[in-house]
């Protein structure tokens, strides 16, 4: 099994630009999330999905969209990207039990 | 104050040493887990637990739910256990996930 994988692993944006983040897993997971982590700060809930076509919001979901068409994937759209989304992007899944991360997105917006 | 609190915020260690992170919280929880966030930056799940003590290799994590109270344990450090451990806590849906900023530890050869 792959586990939990992201793309890209670095992007540059300059501000105003859109992007998409694709987060992918193979272990049949109901449960999947999206967070970010900021320098000397806890990971921040985005978003997350208890099942296909089943999203709700997290914490900090201003400036972020996701779906979630299939129980292995889901994407965070980023729209109108500005300086303050600079951070770095984990997507998690599971089944209610441990959690199985990707290995994250490092997004600078410029 | 953070519903999540972690102590100690860094830790140097020499090899050989027992270590203790400790990590409170303030709410109500149905599980805590313990994270390990290596330099390059993956994180991997070494615990989840919700009552008494769970042991892997040389870690062992325990939790008191009266007290609001967790402790990861590490034995005989080794300069690869050098990362950040992360506390998350459990609220009552499954989207509330609240984490705590992190214990840096550095172990020395």
């Amino acid at each position: 099994n792959a586990g939990v994988t992201q793309t890209p692993k670095f992007r540059i944006l300059k501000i105003g630009q859109s992007m998409t983040l694709q987060c992918t897993q193979d272990m049949n997971h109901n449960y999947m999330y999206w967070y970010r982590q900021d320098p000397g700060m806890g990971l921040k809930l985005i978003y997350y999905s208890v099942g296909a076509g089943i999203t709700d919001k997290g914490e900090v979901p201003n400036g972020y969209n996701v779906s979630r068409s299939t129980t292995e994937d889901f994407p965070l759209r980023l729209e109108l990207a500005a300086p303050s989304q600079t951070s770095v992007y984990f997507c998690a899944s599971s089944t209610q039990g441990p959690l199985h991360f990707g290995n994250g997105t490092r997004l600078t917006v410029t | 104050k953070n519903e999540v609190e972690q102590s100690p915020q860094n830790l140097t260690a020499q090899e050989g040493e027992f270590i203790t992170i400790n990590c409170s919280y303030s709410v109500g929880i149905s599980a805590l887990h313990w994270l390990q966030q290596h330099p390059g930056g993956g994180i991997v799940s070494l615990f989840m637990l919700s009552s008494g003590k769970k042991k892997h290799g040389r870690l062992i994590a325990t939790i008191n739910i009266q007290e609001k109270h967790s402790s990861l344990h590490i034995t005989a450090s080794h300069p690869r256990d050098s990362a950040v451990y992360i506390c998350a806590v459990h609220g009552g849906s499954q989207g509330n996930l609240i984490f705590g900023k992190g214990t840096k530890l550095s172990v020395k050869p």
